[in-house]
């Protein structure tokens, strides 16, 4: 069974930084390309980022271009998301979601990790 | 960036009832949309790929469709366990994008 965990979402204030992962299991995650999706309080879900599979690859919707990165760690099937200089309108529940194995829609979600950006 | 814009936002129905969802793509995207449900508290869960695909274990009452650069999410006849938010995402290009959402409520 297909199973995605994220962990490290918390409470930071605006300008810090967290780390957020994902964990996976229950399938090849060397195939896959990865993706965390977020969704404000209340809102509709946003596109983040993306990592192909051997990591080579990397996309970012541009109002986290320069603060984010994804990131991936093939041997411990673990994808992150280190993010720096957070602001309020950062605050969300970040998902891990895989991708498709050819395109780039989502077939399996994690849980979800909330992120609080908050003075 | 491309645009999906979801009609309506808020849709009330009878159980039983036929819904229809609309997701209008700024500019073409072939036939690569996606349709997910959400509910309260839970991550989204695929259900329909390219267009009119449906995802394995996904009840045959969803099905999907499109005319031009609108698209269509059709339930045929709705069940209690539909009620829940419906998005669709376009991944014809980046940066990917999702539709603003559909919230189905029990009238």
């Amino acid at each position: 069974e297909v199973q995605l965990v994220e962990s490290g979402g918390g409470l930071v204030q605006p300008g810090g930084s967290l780390r957020l992962s994902c964990a996976a299991s229950g399938f090849t995650f060397s195939s896959y390309w990865m993706t965390w999706v977020r969704q404000a309080p209340g809102k509709g879900l946003e596109w983040v980022a993306d990592i192909k599979e051997d990591g080579g690859e990397k996309y970012y919707v541009d109002s986290v271009k320069g603060r984010f990165t994804i990131s991936r760690d093939i041997a411990k099937n673990s994808l992150f998301l280190q993010m720096n200089s957070l602001r309020v309108e950062d605050t969300a529940v970040y998902y891990c979601a895989r991708d498709d194995g050819t395109y780039r829609y989502f077939d399996k979600w994690g849980q979800g990790t909330l992120v609080t950006v908050s003075s | 960036d491309i645009q999906m814009t979801q009609s309506p936002s808020t849709l009330s129905a009878f159980v039983g009832d036929r819904v229809t969802i609309t997701c209008r793509a700024s500019q073409s995207i072939s036939a690569w949309l996606a349709w997910y449900q959400q509910k309260p508290g839970k991550a989204p869960k695929l259900l329909i790929y390219k267009t009119s695909s449906l995802e394995s274990g996904v009840p045959s009452r969803f099905s999907g469709s499109a005319s031009g650069t609108e698209f269509t999410l059709t339930i045929s006849s709705l069940q209690p366990d539909d009620f829940a938010t419906y998005y669709c995402q376009q991944y014809y290009i980046y940066p990917l994008t999702f539709g603003g959402g559909t919230k189905v409520e029990i009238k």
